[in-house]
């Protein structure tokens, strides 16, 4: 398995500009989600999928858009880069609750954006 | 408002020296309590406690709750150099089907040689 995947590792926008951070994952993870790490405020999460065709709206998702065809793949899509976007975005995934599993949720390698 | 509150946030001890994290939290509908290790990527899962006064222990690390009193620490006994790392709580609440994960703002741990 390679887990949780995330493409591009860098990237640097132009304000105005928009692109999309792909994450996949080959567990068969029913939820994913999308969080950034800025200095000193640890993780937040921007947007979150409870399974194929289910997005919902996390604790910072103004700027951000998410789709979710499949159950592999959780792309996080800027609308219009702004240097407040500048961060480090992870994206997570792990098994529905209530499968007995340990809930761990697994963490792609992160995307190093900078928008100047 | 949900918010989960770690402490201190920076921590400069020797090896051999035991440190304790704390992580307090408010959240409505509690599930489980999280703790993870980040060293230069991505982080990486320590435990994961839902039950009060249950230590969790992997080697030197261990963990413990209080639901009562709404906090968890994380000890690591007799450092280590490579124990170096930001260490994130995160706490789960909310339905049973989402359970969203909120983070603390880390606790960066630094062990000089």
């Amino acid at each position: 398995n390679a887990g949780v995947t995330q493409t591009p590792k860098f990237q640097v926008l132009k304000t105005g500009q928009s692109m999309t951070l792909q994450c996949a994952q080959d567990m068969n993870h029913e939820y994913m989600s999308w969080y950034r790490q800025d200095p000193g405020m640890g993780l937040r999460l921007i947007h979150y999928s409870v399974g194929a065709g289910i997005t919902d709206q996390g604790e910072v998702p103004n700027g951000y858009n998410v789709s979710r065809s499949t159950t592999e793949d959780f792309p996080l899509r800027l609308l219009s880069a702004a240097p407040s976007q500048t961060s480090v975005y992870f994206c997570a995934s792990r098994e529905r609750l209530g499968t007995g599993g340990s809930y761990e949720q697994y963490f792609g390698p992160g995307t190093r954006l900078t928008v100047t | 408002e949900d918010k989960v509150v770690q402490s201190p946030l920076s921590l400069v001890v020797h090896e051999g020296d035991t440190v304790t994290l704390n992580c307090s939290y408010e959240v409505t509908n509690f599930r489980s309590l999280l703790w993870y290790k980040q060293e230069k990527k991505a982080p990486t899962f320590l435990f994961m406690l839902t039950s009060s006064g249950i230590e969790k222990k992997s080697g030197r690390l261990s963990s413990i709750l209080d639901k009562k009193e709404l906090f968890s620490i994380l000890n690591i006994t007799a450092t280590q150099t490579g124990d170096s790392a930001i260490y994130l709580c995160a706490v789960r609440h909310g339905s049973s089907n989402t359970g969203k994960l909120i983070f603390g703002q880390g606790t960066t741990l630094q062990v000089k040689p």
